[in-house]
């Protein structure tokens, strides 16, 4: 079993719609959960982290950890062609040094 | 603020041939990362550099992969010889921060796409 499980798509939505990423987990040690937008032929770009469970918002993007169910969740508003990309999760805790283990990434696009 | 800088972008190489990569991390940034990415998988560490010396190596396959920071700045990643499973992207990333205390201040360069043939 992976540390980091993520459906690596390919989720295909109309413009506007509300796209829901997820993730799940195995290690109840991680602390810090980041999520990442990878353009083709680029490097990964943050998006947003949260320490530990809760929610956090930035303009159309919500992060949502549940740190009981071991589960994240990246949610895109009024989703546009321009965030079309694969969208990795990445997790890490203080006992590791804080090393980041990613997912495999779900690619989304965004048809408009 | 120029970001973090990767050379070669695209590297066709046979087997059992040598490569290197090349990454200048952004300016003042203490640690420095190499991550392997396969198609398909998220990015893997490989090596993190604090200043000149190594944090963490425990994922770097060093029968054939080597690399080194020298003078705590620019960095270059080996491979000798290269197999076919080594075809993927190699990220560099760099953080100001020390000790990985802010896990999510990694800014990543383009990457290298290696193909072994």
């Amino acid at each position: 079993q992976k540390e980091v499980e993520q459906d690596p798509g390919p989720l295909s939505v109309p413009e506007g719609a509300i796209v829901s990423l997820n993730c799940t987990y195995s290690n109840s040690a991680f602390q810090y959960f980041m999520w990442y937008r990878q353009y083709s032929r680029k490097g990964p770009e943050l998006l947003m982290y949260t320490y530990s469970s809760g929610n956090k918002e930035d303009g159309r993007f919500t992060a949502q950890v549940d740190k009981s169910s071991k589960y994240i969740s990246l949610f895109i508003r009024d989703s546009q062609p321009s965030d079309s990309a694969t969208y990795l999760c990445a997790m890490s805790a203080w006992e590791y040094g804080n090393k980041l283990v990613f997912g495999a990434g779900t690619i989304l696009r965004v048809k408009s | 603020e120029a970001g973090v800088a990767q050379s070669p972008r695209y590297k066709i190489i046979e087997k059992r041939q040598s490569v290197a990569f090349w990454c200048n991390p952004i300016s003042g940034h203490a640690t420095l990362y190499w991550y392997q990415q396969i198609l398909g998988q998220g990015p893997k560490l490989l090596i993190q550099f604090q200043n000149n010396g190594v944090v963490d190596d425990s994922q770097l396959p060093k029968d054939r992969f080597s690399a080194e920071r020298l003078k705590g700045v620019d960095s270059t990643l080996k491979i000798q010889p290269a197999k076919l499973e080594d075809s993927a992207v190699y990220l560099c990333a760099s953080s100001l921060a020390i000790g990985g205390s802010t896990p999510y201040e990694q800014y990543f360069g383009p990457g290298t796409r290696l193909t072994v043939t």
